[in-house]
């Protein structure tokens, strides 16, 4: 099976920052890599898949970007609403798993 | 508009078998490049990829709980059902159907997600 780790497991940041989230995978994945987030209480949100497409009607702030066993997923100028929990994917091989995920909070 | 429902017991008891069905609506079972996933969430953790099925009827399951799961689908009735053997404390969790989308390359992804469905494990 593949890994999937992220860094950092959590970080603060204010409305307007700029936040960047690393994956990476134990080997290489291509860009079979997708990223997701999560509110409390709700079910994940598709945010990028395929490393770096933009899902529709998800905010053009996010972005992703990376190739192989490395990504990142950046957030331009956070807003208020984007306060959640932020997990990879990869889907380059059965089982497609998770990342331990990452939690953005308010600083 | 695409959505999934998860439906099945809020409680079950240690040793016993659960069942969960997954209704789904705007799209169909049998379209090639669509199938439907299961992912759970203890309560405080990371998500955890279960199993899949696909529209030729090919299943996938977790590595460490394959012998546990079962994953069907009946078209007609646009339903997917997991079962989960031999239910234990730690399996309570939130569990959630997901639509995959298979894209070019045979790239996939979980859209949209059902709301979930919370579990508990207790006698």
């Amino acid at each position: 099976d593949i890994q999937m780790t992220q860094s950092p497991s959590s970080l603060s940041a204010s409305v307007g920052d700029r936040v960047t989230i690393t994956c990476r995978a134990s080997q290489s994945i291509s860009s079979y890599l997708n990223w997701y987030q999560q509110k409390p209480g709700k079910a994940p949100k598709l945010l990028i898949y395929a490393a770096s497409s933009l899902q529709s009607g998800v905010p053009s702030r996010f972005s992703g970007s990376g190739s192989g066993t490395d990504f990142t997923l950046t957030i331009s100028s956070l807003q208020p609403e984007d306060f959640a929990t932020y997990y990879c994917q990869q889907s380059y091989s059965t089982p497609p798993d998770f990342g331990p995920g990452t939690k953005v909070d308010i600083k | 508009q695409v959505t999934l429902k998860e439906s099945g017991p809020v409680l079950v008891k240690p040793t016993e078998t659960l069942t969960l069905t997954c209704t789904v609506s705007g799209f169909s079972l049998s379209n090639a490049r669509m199938g439907v996933s299961w992912i759970r969430q203890p309560p405080g953790k990371a998500l955890e990829w279960l199993a899949h099925i696909f529209s030729n009827d090919e299943k996938s399951y977790s590595t460490s709980l394959k012998s546990r799961l079962t994953i069907s689908k009946d078209t007609s009735k646009s339903q997917v059902v997991l079962t989960m053997t031999n239910m234990d404390p730690v399996d309570t969790a939130t569990y959630y159907c997901a639509r995959t989308i298979v894209g070019p390359y045979k790239v996939s992804w979980f859209d949209p997600w059902g709301q979930g469905t919370l579990v508990t494990v207790s006698s």
